[in-house]
């Protein structure tokens, strides 16, 4: 069973702060991806990041996969109360393989 | 374009009874995979079916069975509920190939009592 391990399980913070989430394995993943789930809703994809040592942003989130493709992290500076939220990492395999999940961290972004 | 849609959104049932669940993936996408999250264990894989063929399959008791039929539309069946089903089920849609990413309903909300 591949795991993926995310840190920290929960973060509350002020409006402004910068802040980084990481997802973490043993396995290689041909690809990662994070969404971010709203209370009620179904986890929206951010990012899907395929390369080692790949960089993504989007507009105030960084996304980096780690150079093994076994690590990924999540950067956000100046955070919003609109980036509330629980992310999510997924690591994924080869073509036709299902994604495993990790359990999330809980982003609270205080006004 | 349509999203994932995922009836119904709430359902309680009591225990022993079964229950049928419905996901309508984004047009176009052969890929339909299906997901129960709840506080304790995160988001678990339950299977994935793909042309009409279940392709994977989660760790999940032979309780847990699903299908999907020639539009793509999905569906999976609870028999026998117990306490512990009670959860949010995830539909995921996606193309079925390569590294495309999930689309997600809103899922359907079970309460088992």
């Amino acid at each position: 069973t591949q795991l993926l391990e995310q840190s920290p399980q929960f973060l509350s913070i002020q409006e402004g702060e910068n802040l980084t989430v990481y997802c973490n394995s043993s396995s290689v993943f041909s690809s990662l991806q994070w969404y971010r789930q709203e209370p009620g809703e179904g986890p929206v994809l951010l990012v899907t990041v395929v390369t080692g040592g790949e960089v993504k942003k989007l507009k105030r989130l960084t996304f980096q996969f780690g150079d093994a493709r076994k690590d990924s992290s999540l950067h956000i500076t100046a955070a919003q109360p609109g980036d509330t939220g629980l992310y999510l990492c997924a690591g994924g395999h080869n073509y036709g393989q299902n994604f495993v999940f990790g359990p999330g961290t809980r982003l609270s972004v205080l006004p | 374009k349509a999203g994932v849609t995922q009836t119904p959104r709430y359902l309680i049932k009591t225990r022993g009874q079964q229950v049928t669940l419905s996901c309508s993936p984004i047009s176009g996408h052969r890929s339909v995979s299906w997901y129960q999250q709840t506080p304790g264990q995160g988001l678990q894989f339950l299977f994935e079916y793909f042309s009409e063929t279940q392709r994977n399959k989660g760790n999940f008791p032979g309780r847990f069975s699903g299908r999907q039929f020639s539009n793509s539309r999905s569906e999976m069946n609870v028999s026998t509920l117990e306490l512990g089903d009670s959860a949010l089920y995830l539909c995921a849609s996606s193309p079925g190939y390569g590294n495309y990413g999930y689309t997600f309903g809103s899922g359907t909300r079970l309460t088992v009592v």
